[in-house]
């Protein structure tokens, strides 16, 4: 089975803009997750969604980050505008959101903001 | 919400010996705790998972222990490899909602 695809691998911007990152989950994964992971450091939830609606974001930080899943499939994370402290990884996640289901990430996107 | 707790944050072991890694959790209704294994650069794999009506489940090397009395969980790896060197994180997971949360991670390195 083709796994969890995100684009881009790697993203250097400068403070105050914006970027957007790309997730495509497994096929049939109703559940879709984004965490951030800041080096040395466990994934952090930023939000979950089951098909297109959300289950949580209450760690989101809303004021700066945005996130859809249009027809519950691809998912789109977007940070404007960027903040040094979101230099992280992004990683995509799904699940077939049954009891006792594993995520599966994606590779991730390395983030830098200078 | 959920809060899980990782220990060691570091790890070294020789080869050929047993690394153990512990977790605690808060939230009595977490049911599913997978650990993940992280190479440097790599996504997290699944390495192995247990129920919260199971104690103990091997794969091999490879064993998690469960106990929901005390709250907390483990990992152990016996006869340890230099391909064991990695990241490792425990998460628990409340089934309703499906939401996994997750410890801070054990680098483990296994020295030849």
């Amino acid at each position: 089975e083709a796994g969890v695809a995100q684009s881009p691998r790697y993203k250097i911007i400068e403070k105050r803009q914006s970027v957007a990152f790309w997730c495509n989950p497994i096929s049939g994964h109703a559940t879709l997750y984004w965490y951030q992971q800041i080096l040395g450091q466990g994934p952090k939830l930023l939000i979950q969604f089951q098909n297109n609606g959300v289950v949580d974001d209450s760690q989101l930080p809303k004021d700066r980050f945005s996130a859809e899943r249009l027809k519950g499939v691809d998912s789109t994370l977007k940070i404007q505008p960027a903040k040094l402290e979101d230099s992280a990884v992004y990683l995509c996640a799904s699940s077939a959101g049954a009891f006792f289901s594993p995520l599966h990430f994606g590779n991730g996107t390395r983030l830098t903001v200078t | 919400g959920e809060n899980v707790e990782q220990h060691p944050s570091t790890l070294s072991v020789q080869e050929g010996d047993s690394a153990v890694i512990k977790c605690t959790y808060s939230d009595s209704a977490s049911n599913y705790f997978p650990w993940y294994k992280q190479e440097l650069g790599k996504r997290p794999q699944l390495i192995i998972d247990i129920r919260s009506n199971v104690g103990e489940k091997k794969d091999q090397r490879i064993a998690v222990t469960l106990n929901k009395t005390a709250k907390h969980f483990s990992l152990h790896i016996t006869e340890t490899q230099p391909e064991d060197s990695a990241v490792y994180f425990c998460a628990a997971s409340v089934g309703t909602g499906n939401q996994f949360y997750f410890g801070t991670g054990t680098s483990l390195t296994v020295i030849p």
